[in-house]
């Protein structure tokens, strides 16, 4: 089954404790990237990937990393996460769009607290 | 930059009627793409419906279909024969086409209530 899946699901952390999101995706996608989504502001891109060894900030990088080595994976890393860090966060895959058919497929989301 | 705008931030439509969802965007570029996504109470989302912007032709999916307007800039999601299971928030998202990166540009979301 395609799919995109991310780890974990739910997490409560403490300001300044480093932690990672991982994201997988099984569709072969050259293209991925991490959005949060906060109440009231839909969801805005926070770092892309067009492939292996090449990524980008978003909209909204800061306080963030992420890296990509494998062609599925695509980890969000927040290394001293602060409360303004509490958001809902989805990965997404797809190919690029000049391709026919660019739909973003989303993980399950992880709901992210910190306080 | 782009920019999506949905301007009703609640919506309730009674079971088996008919309900439209407004959806506005602003872009420069020529060459686009529209999608409406479904995000149900599991947080998944959902890609409901899409439109290619060099298509004139109206998408469609089974109950749901949407108002392409390019010239006005419009691109709203009509429900038919509503479900209860069509509860949910639903964004309106715009995607440019090129061969760099293609963020998908978030309105801020309609809740849509379907009452029995």
């Amino acid at each position: 089954e395609a799919q995109v899946t991310q780890n974990p699901r739910y997490l409560i952390t403490v300001t300044g404790k480093k932690l990672t999101v991982t994201c997988s995706q099984n569709m072969n996608h050259e293209y991925m990237s991490w959005y949060r989504q906060d109440p009231g502001l839909g969801l805005r891109q926070i770092y892309y990937s067009m492939n292996v060894e090449v990524t980008d900030k978003g909209d909204v990088p800061e306080g963030y990393k992420v890296s990509r080595k494998e062609k599925r994976n695509f980890p969000l890393i927040l290394e001293s996460p602060s409360p303004n860090q509490t958001s809902l966060y989805f990965c997404a895959s797809s190919s690029p769009a000049g391709r026919t058919n660019n739909e973003q497929f989303f993980g399950p989301g992880t709901r992210l607290t910190v306080l | 930059a782009q920019t999506v705008t949905q301007s009703q931030p609640e919506m309730s439509v009674q079971e088996a009627e008919t309900v439209t969802l407004s959806c506005t965007y602003d872009t420069s570029e020529s060459n686009y793409y529209l999608f409406w996504y479904k995000q149900p109470p599991s947080r998944q989302m959902i890609l409901v419906i899409r439109q290619e912007a060099y298509k004139q032709q109206n998408a469609t999916e089974n109950r749901f279909s949407v108002n392409f307007q390019k010239a006005a800039k419009s691109f709203s999601l009509k429900i038919s024969d509503s479900q209860l299971g069509d509860t949910a928030m639903y964004f309106c998202a715009f995607m440019k086409h090129n061969w760099g990166n293609t963020p998908l540009v978030f309105g801020k979301g309609t809740r849509l209530s379907v009452i029995a």
